[in-house]
């Protein structure tokens, strides 16, 4: 399976800033998600990233809070803007396809003060 | 309704017996379903994959699958306490494209 980098593993951001969460792949995919674990909860996907088209956001999330970027078929960014308080979460990367798994990042684990 | 739902627990078992976690989903055309096991403070590692009716066995692990009753579940045998985690159920939903989406997670308690 492919080995997924994220970076920064993780942060503590002042609020109002803003932070940009890099994936690295090992490997070219067509596919990558980003998805939120809030504390004590389970994942929420927030977005699908294509190589050369926009993201697909999920109900609930918006390209002005999570701007994604997929430059080539090896690496995303996921942007959280604007940050408060209820942003504080593990943000995870993950590639899989429609027959196969997820398989995920170590994850960044992000705390606004 | 939920997309995909499952008891959050948390569900106790004592070392050695049989731990059984269940699940349901809504989309009736779903075809691939998975099982993934997470520690505090880890990211979700897969366990099993099943795509079809019936039961898939691995180890001490065994998925089964009734696409009839939107029903997927998961037994533990010789349950360890190092199976102490949260578990998680997961369905690739058609879109079109596709996405992944998870369960709550069941909390699972193996006493030594």
């Amino acid at each position: 399976s492919a080995v997924i980098s994220q970076k920064p593993s993780r942060d503590i951001c002042q609020r109002g800033t803003s932070l940009t969460i890099q994936c690295q792949v090992d490997s070219q995919v067509t596919m990558m998600f980003w998805y939120r674990q809030q504390p004590g909860q389970s994942l929420t996907l927030i977005a699908t990233a294509n190589q050369g088209s926009e993201a697909t956001y999920e109900s609930g999330f918006v390209i002005d809070k999570f701007p994604i970027s997929r430059p080539n078929l090896t690496f995303s960014t996921l942007t959280v803007s604007n940050m408060s308080p209820e942003d504080s979460s593990i943000y995870l990367c993950s590639v899989g396809t429609a027959n196969q798994p997820q398989h995920f990042g170590d994850g960044t684990r992000l705390s606004i003060l | 309704q939920k997309e995909v739902e499952q008891n959050s627990g948390p569900l106790s078992v004592p070392e050695g017996a049989i731990a059984s976690l269940n699940c349901t989903y809504s989309d009736r055309v779903s075809q691939s379903f998975f099982w993934y096991r997470q520690y505090s403070g880890k990211s979700p590692e897969l366990i099993m994959s099943i795509y079809s009716n019936g039961d898939k066995e691995d180890g001490r692990f065994t998925a089964q699958l009734n696409k009839a009753s939107q029903y997927v579940s998961l037994l533990i045998r010789d349950s360890q306490p190092s199976d102490s985690a949260t578990y998680l159920c997961a369905v690739n939903l058609d879109t079109g494209g596709f996405k992944t989406i998870f369960g709550a997670g069941t909390r699972l308690f193996v006493k030594a």
